[in-house]
């Protein structure tokens, strides 16, 4: 079974913190993802990886940065956190023969006082 | 960007009857994911379409990618109470996957 986790199942940070989100998958799978997922707007991509130190931005990569630095690890950074962050992460991860088959991990719910 | 249709967006049903719930698009995609989220849980994927036509089981779950490829459908048979949940559908063409909104089912035991 594909195993992706995800170092906090709960987080609370204050404003201005600088937060690191990690995740990790054990089916050396190429492909990596960042989500969040908000009520009603269901799940926005953040950034993704394709390659250990390749990284391509998503659809609202503003505020985030991430870090491939091997392949089995995606970090996702929030610089300076801000309350429109609250919410829930999700990372998923994909092999290159089937890069659109994403296995996602159980979620960081992170809130920003 | 590409937009996902899904519905309903929430079923209440009689535990032992069956359910449908379908997604449609604009466009035109290679492939269809349906995937199951529980509260407080990352979503988990339950069956993956790869082929117009395709018709896939997982159990009691059948799901099948729409001949047009732009719409996909998935059905529970005898539903039971664990099966509540939020049940997504994915649709991709290259490396991103749009996802619909969600159908949130409740079963009544």
């Amino acid at each position: 079974d594909v195993k992706v986790t995800q170092s906090s199942r709960y987080l609370v940070k204050r404003t201005g913190e600088k937060v690191f989100l990690e995740c990790v998958q054990d089916m050396d799978h190429e492909n990596m993802f960042w989500y969040r997922q908000d009520p009603g707007l269901g799940l926005r991509l953040i950034y993704f990886s394709y390659d250990v130190k390749m990284k391509e931005k998503g659809d609202i990569p503003e505020g985030y940065s991430v870090s491939r630095e091997k392949k089995e690890r995606f970090s996702l950074i929030l610089e300076s956190a801000s309350t429109n962050q609250t919410s829930m992460y999700l990372c998923a991860s994909s092999p290159r023969i089937a890069p659109d088959t994403q296995y996602f991990g159980p979620g960081t719910r992170l809130t920003v006082l | 960007g590409q937009q996902l249709n899904q519905s309903p967006q929430s079923m209440f049903i009689q535990e032992g009857e069956d359910v449908s719930m379908n997604c449609t698009s604009s466009s035109i995609f290679n492939t269809w994911l349906w995937y199951k989220q529980e509260p407080g849980e990352g979503p988990v994927l339950l069956i993956a379409l790869y082929k117009a036509g395709e018709l896939t089981s997982n159990g009691r779950l059948t799901a099948q990618f729409g001949i047009t490829r732009k719409d996909s459908f998935l059905n529970i048979s005898a539903s039971i109470p664990s099966d509540v949940g939020i049940y997504f559908c994915g649709g991709a063409g290259s490396y991103q996957l749009t996802f619909g909104k969600g159908t949130k089912l409740s079963v009544i035991p």
